[in-house]
């Protein structure tokens, strides 16, 4: 399976700051995903981070709130922009492992907004 | 609209019993099922994937059927014990990965 590790592992943050999120991976993988776990609910997938090009973002995610970066195949980070409270969640990173398509989860990263 | 339901949403049952989780999707065309295991505040760990030509997987006390006709997909666990108590979701993979909401599970000693 990938060793995938996230940092920062939790955070607490002031409104309308900036925090940014960095997802490492100890192999090359194509598809790597962002999702958001908001208090007591499901998964819900923000972006796809896509090598060398701009992410693909789902329906009420947008790159100014939250920008992503792929600058190769095993790294990526997530900035949560211009924070409020309703930000506070925990962010995940994922990848798909390309030989049958498992995915697997970094650790999280619990984010506090005040 | 692909949508995946968990039922039941929680589950409390004696150490040492079997017990079923469930997961219905809506559109069979999908890719792949996997379930996932999630303890409070930790990420996702993978327990079973099954590729849509599969009808089972087994790891270990872990058993996870899918019938795409039907939408259906079971996670059977063995002799339940207290650390199996955690969350379980199951993501389904059409054009791009849902999740349902999960089973809260909760194994009594």
């Amino acid at each position: 399976s990938a060793v995938i590790s996230q940092k920062p592992s939790r955070d607490i943050c002031q409104r309308g700051t900036s925090l940014t999120i960095q997802c490492q991976v100890d192999s090359q993988v194509t598809m790597m995903f962002w999702y958001r776990q908001q208090p007591g609910q499901s998964l819900t997938l923000i972006a796809t981070a896509n090598q060398g090009s701009e992410a693909t973002y789902e329906s009420g995610f947008v790159i100014d709130k939250f920008p992503i970066s792929r600058p190769n195949l095993t790294f990526s980070t997530l900035t949560v922009s211009n924070m409020s409270p309703e930000d506070s969640s925990i962010y995940l990173c994922s990848v798909v492992r390309t030989s049958d398509s498992e995915q697997f989860f970094g650790p999280g990263t619990r984010l506090t907004v005040l | 609209k692909q949508e995946v339901t968990q039922i039941p949403a929680a589950l409390s049952v004696p150490e040492g019993e079997n017990l079923v989780l469930n997961c219905s999707f809506t559109d069979s065309a999908i890719y792949n099922l996997q379930w996932f295991r999630q303890d409070p505040g930790k990420g996702l760990t993978s327990l079973l994937l099954i590729q849509s030509s599969q009808r089972e997987q087994t790891s270990g006390r872990l058993n996870a059927s899918l019938d795409k006709s039907s939408g259906r997909s079971t996670l059977y666990i063995a002799a339940s014990q207290p650390g199996d108590s955690a969350t379980y979701l199951c993501a389904v993979w059409e054009d791009k990965i849902i999740f349902g909401k999960g089973t809260r599970l909760h194994i009594l000693p």
